[in-house]
C-alpha cells in the first residue's frame, strides 16, 4: 500500500535551518509529484511547493521563496525539504503529501513532522 | 493570489442532521479543481471530494460536493459522531495551491 513516512520532530534555534525527509513506498516513486504543506497550531493548511521526483524540477510559492529547497534522492525514494532563516512563526506540522496523476489534489499525505522554532 | 474563504468558522449539529459548508474564492476556480479534506485531531488531512463533486475512493454517499466558479459546498446528508472534524476546502490554480481555513464540525 502507499505510504509516506517522514522523519521525527526537530528542535530549532531562530536562524537556523531544518531538513524533512518523506520516504515513500508502494507505488512508483517517479510517477508522482510531491507537495509540502504546513499547518501553524490551530491553523489551516499552508502549501509551500512541490517537486517532480523524476526531473528534480520545483516551484515553491512566493511566501517562501529564497530559503526553502526541495531536493529528492531517487535512489531511496525519499524527498526532502530544507527550510532556511528559521523563525518562530515556523513552528508547524510539516507535511508531504502526494498528488495523483491526472488532477491537482492530494490523494496520500505523511504523518507530519513538528519543527519547532525557539530561542 | 486567489483565497478561499469558508463559512461558518463552526457548525454545530446533532446527529442526523444535514451540514452545509461553504467555500467562497476570490477568483474563478480553474476548471473547478476544487478538493475537500476532513481532518481530525492528530491526522494529516484526508481526502473527500475532488474536482468539486466527486467522491474520493471508500467515501459514502453521505458526502456530497457541489459548486462552480468561485462558490462551493460540501454537504454532509446525515450526521455521525465520527463526522466530528475539521474540514478544507483546497483548490489549484496557475501553478499555486490554496487553502481555506476551514470549518468546524461538532456534533451535539
Amino acid at each position: 500500500q502507499v505510504q509516506l513516512v517522514q522523519s521525527g520532530a526537530e528542535v530549532k534555534k531562530p536562524g537556523a535551518s531544518v531538513k524533512v525527509s518523506c520516504k515513500a513506498s508502494g507505488y512508483s516513486f517517479s510517477g508522482n509529484y510531491i507537495h509540502w504543506v504546513r499547518q501553524a497550531p490551530g491553523q489551516g493548511p499552508e502549501w509551500m511547493g512541490w517537486i517532480n521526483p523524476s526531473s528534480g524540477a520545483t516551484t515553491y510559492a512566493q511566501k517562501f521563496q529564497g530559503r526553502l529547497t526541495m531536493t529528492r534522492d531517487t535512489s531511496i525514494s525519499t524527498t526532502y525539504m530544507d527550510l532556511s532563516s528559521l523563525r518562530s512563526d515556523d513552528t508547524a506540522l510539516y507535511y508531504c503529501a502526494r498528488q495523483v496523476r491526472t488532477s491537482y489534489y492530494f490523494d496520500y499525505w505523511g504523518q507530519g513532522t513538528l519543527v519547532t522554532v525557539s530561542s | 493570489e486567489l483565497v478561499l474563504t469558508q463559512s461558518p468558522g463552526t457548525l454545530s449539529l446533532s446527529p442526523g442532521e444535514r451540514a452545509t459548508l461553504s467555500c467562497r474564492a476570490s477568483q474563478t476556480v480553474d476548471s473547478d479543481y476544487l478538493a475537500w479534506y476532513q481532518q481530525k485531531p492528530g491526522q494529516a488531512p484526508s481526502l473527500l471530494i475532488y474536482d468539486a463533486s466527486r467522491r474520493a475512493t471508500g467515501i459514502p454517499d453521505r458526502f456530497s460536493g457541489s459548486g462552480s466558479g468561485t462558490d462551493f459546498t460540501l454537504t454532509i446528508s446525515r450526521l455521525g459522531p465520527e463526522d466530528s472534524a475539521v474540514y478544507y476546502c483546497q483548490q489549484y490554480g496557475g501553478s499555486h495551491w490554496t487553502f481555506g481555513q476551514g470549518t468546524k464540525v461538532e456534533i451535539k
